[in-house]
């Protein structure tokens, strides 16, 4: 099967601060990751997507970076507000339709 | 609108009955899934249905029968209920198998075992 782990699973930061969530994946044929967002009692939300192809790809106050080398990426939330607390997972995908998701981070922000 | 609903969002029940949870989309997709998160915060995918017809089924016990009445449809029945099988289950679309295309979850069903 595959893995895709999270380095940290908890993460606590100011309001205003900058977050930044990491994923570890295990398969060198993976083309395609997305990060999703999941709120309390709720379930997981796009946020942003990249493909292999790229190596940083940008939304509103997100960035997500991919360095395939080491097999990583990462998220990051500029000026984190109390409403991006949430569970955060990667997702891989190597083709077709299956997604792989990591464990989740659980980012908390402090007002 | 909602574009991926799941009904009923709470079921309590005893050990070995049997229940069923029902997923609707209204986005027009025409692959459908199931995917279990245990008390971790750990998503599996279980299955995925395309155009009514199977095409991912996980390493998941037989007492799982996922139906797809129709494209927008995905129900699943769950036999003979064991304690472990408490989870919240998640139903999700997305559109065309064979391409990377993003899935659209639903609210969740939260199944408790006792």
């Amino acid at each position: 099967g595959e893995s895709v782990g999270l380095h940290l699973p908890t993460l606590s930061v100011q309001e205003g601060d900058n977050s930044i969530i990491n994923c570890a994946y295990s398969n060198s044929a993976s083309d395609y990751f997305i990060w999703y967002k999941q709120e309390s009692g709720k379930g997981p939300q796009f946020i942003i997507d990249i493909r292999s192809n790229m190596d940083k790809r940008q939304g509103q106050r997100v960035t997500v970076l991919l360095n395939k080398t080491v097999k990583h990426l990462s998220l990051q939330i500029a000026a984190t507000q109390p409403g991006d607390s949430a569970v955060y997972f990667c997702a891989e995908n190597s083709g077709g339709n299956q997604f792989y998701f990591g464990t989740g981070t659980s980012l908390t922000v402090i007002p | 609108d909602t574009a991926v609903s799941q009904t009923p969002k709470y079921l309590v029940t005893q050990m070995g009955n049997d229940k069923s949870i029902k997923c609707e989309q209204n986005l027009g997709h025409d692959t459908m899934y199931w995917y279990k998160q245990d008390s971790k915060k750990f998503l599996k995918i279980m299955f995925s249905y395309n155009n009514k017809e199977l095409i991912i089924n996980e390493t998941v016990p037989n007492r799982f029968s996922p139906k797809s009445p129709d494209k927008a449809h995905l129900n699943l029945h769950i036999n003979s209920l064991e304690l472990g099988d408490s989870a919240v289950y998640f139903c999700a679309s997305s559109n065309m198998w064979g391409d990377q295309e993003t899935q659209y979850f639903g609210p969740g069903t939260r199944l408790l075992v006792l």
